[in-house]
């Protein structure tokens, strides 16, 4: 089955205690990003990936580390979490880029800094 | 300054009925636009999109609308069923020079489908 998997699907962690959300999927996808959603902002791009070893900023990365070492897998790095990155987080890929392709998401994480 | 915009956060509208969910942007150098419909505790999934070169694209019950020289677009979907219930987010792109750039995503619709 064609998916997207991110995990850990919920997590509540402290300011400053660092964090990794994975990301893989299955459909050997070039293209891969992550999305934030926040009440009343809908989604905004944090980063993303062309290929292996191609990653750029998206429209709001302060804070947000990624890598992209393997095709399958685009892990978001926390370095240093605070309060206002407590948002639900949306890993996607799609065959090309975003734009004019459609784009498959995992189910979502949901984190919360305290 | 919000690029794309959705101004109904709801709508409501009664089973077999037309659901017609609006969606308007700002930058004129957007050329794409898709849907995206996404259910409470899932990732948002692809619906329909259309190039700014047509202006209308449609898939069984579900049709966009585009007008670029209003910039607005519009998602109909007849007749309306109750599984349609969800939030809708339009998105936009621009197809930039080296044409690595993400979408730009409204702030969704919730439409509810009444029995």
């Amino acid at each position: 089955e064609a998916q997207v998997t991110q995990n850990p699907r919920y997590l509540i962690t402290v300011t400053g205690k660092k964090l990794t959300v994975t990301c893989s999927q299955n459909m050997n996808h070039e293209y891969m990003s992550w999305y934030r959603q926040d009440p009343g902002l809908g989604l905004r791009q944090i980063y993303y990936s062309m290929n292996v070893e191609v990653t750029d900023k998206g429209d709001v990365p302060e804070g947000y580390k990624v890598s992209r070492k393997e095709k399958r897998n685009f892990p978001l790095i926390l370095e240093s979490p605070s309060p206002n990155q407590t948002s639900l987080y949306f890993c996607a890929s799609s065959y090309g880029w975003q734009g004019n392709t459609e784009a498959f998401f995992g189910q979502g994480t949901r984190l919360t800094v305290v | 300054d919000q690029q794309v915009k959705q101004n109904s956060p709801s709508l409501s509208v009664q089973e077999g009925r037309i659901s017609i969910l609006n969606c308007d942007y700002t930058n004129s150098m957007f050329d794409y636009f898709l849907w995206y419909k996404k259910y409470p505790a899932e990732g948002p999934t692809f619906l329909i999109s259309i190039s700014s070169i047509k202006d209308k694209n449609e898939d069984g019950r579900f049709t966009v609308f585009l007008n670029k020289s209003a910039k607005h677009l519009s998602l109909h979907i007849v007749p309306s069923q109750p599984g349609d219930s969800a939030v809708y987010f339009c998105a936009a792109s621009a197809n930039r020079a080296g044409g690595a750039d993400g979408l730009t995503f409204g702030k969704g619709t919730h439409l509810i489908i009444q029995p």
